[in-house]
């Protein structure tokens, strides 16, 4: 069992640029969840997929940020224009039925 | 909203002493509450949960009892080793809420050996 699975481990982008995150979940688990994690706003909820439907995206900024499930292999979390307050380090999360969630070792984004 | 409060940001000890890290909740009904250990470079790993009063969830030495009546789950561990240095987070999922883990701000354990 690999775990959690995300690429990049980091990536650094300009501002105005775009980013495109990935996670790929452990096999078999129904629930894929994104946080955001920052020294000063600490471990924030993104949004979440059940089965690869979206279930609850309320942490997720309005503007810019989109995440998708496309296929129950992996799931994308899209960030458009990036700003240098978008820096952070972005975790992504599976679970076999909720309660439990493992994490990957997270992405970490840097905007200049 | 859901909150959940850490009040030690920092805790530092020798091996061999008594770990109380406190962690007090917000949140109506009764919410799941949870244990996170992150080390360094790592998302963070989930140690144990309980999901009704006076449930006491444990790992690796670790032990917590939920309290519904002081909205408390209080980390504990009788005797730390210097393994045991990382950042723990409290958390919780609301009952009526999903499950979105709502998180603490951290505590960083140091231990000395």
């Amino acid at each position: 069992n690999a775990g959690v699975i995300q690429t990049p481990r980091h990536k650094v982008t300009g501002k105005g640029q775009e980013a495109t995150l990935w996670c790929e979940p452990i096999s078999g688990h129904s629930a894929v969840f994104w946080y955001r994690q920052t020294i000063v706003q600490g471990l924030e909820f993104l949004t979440y997929f059940r089965n690869q439907a979206p279930i609850d995206d309320s942490g997720m900024p309005k503007e810019r940020f989109s995440a998708q499930m496309p296929n129950q292999s992996h799931s994308t979390l899209k960030i458009q224009s990036t700003q240098p307050q978008d820096s952070a380090v972005y975790l992504c999360a599976s679970s076999l039925e909720g309660y439990e969630q493992y994490f990957g070792p997270g992405t970490r984004l840097t905007v200049l | 909203g859901d909150s959940v409060t850490q009040t030690e940001g920092q805790v530092a000890l020798s091996e061999e002493d008594f770990l109380t890290i406190h962690c007090n909740y917000s949140a109506s009904g009764y919410p799941a509450l949870f244990w996170y250990v992150q080390y360094p470079g790592e998302g963070p790993q989930f140690l144990f949960r309980a999901s009704r009063d006076k449930e006491k969830g444990s790992s690796r030495g670790f032990e917590a009892t939920y309290d519904k009546g002081t909205t408390s789950f209080h980390l504990r561990k009788a005797s730390v080793q210097e393994s045991d240095s990382a950042v723990y987070y409290c958390a919780l999922v609301s009952s009526n809420m999903g499950y979105k883990l709502t998180f603490g701000t951290g505590t960083s354990l140091l231990v000395d050996p």
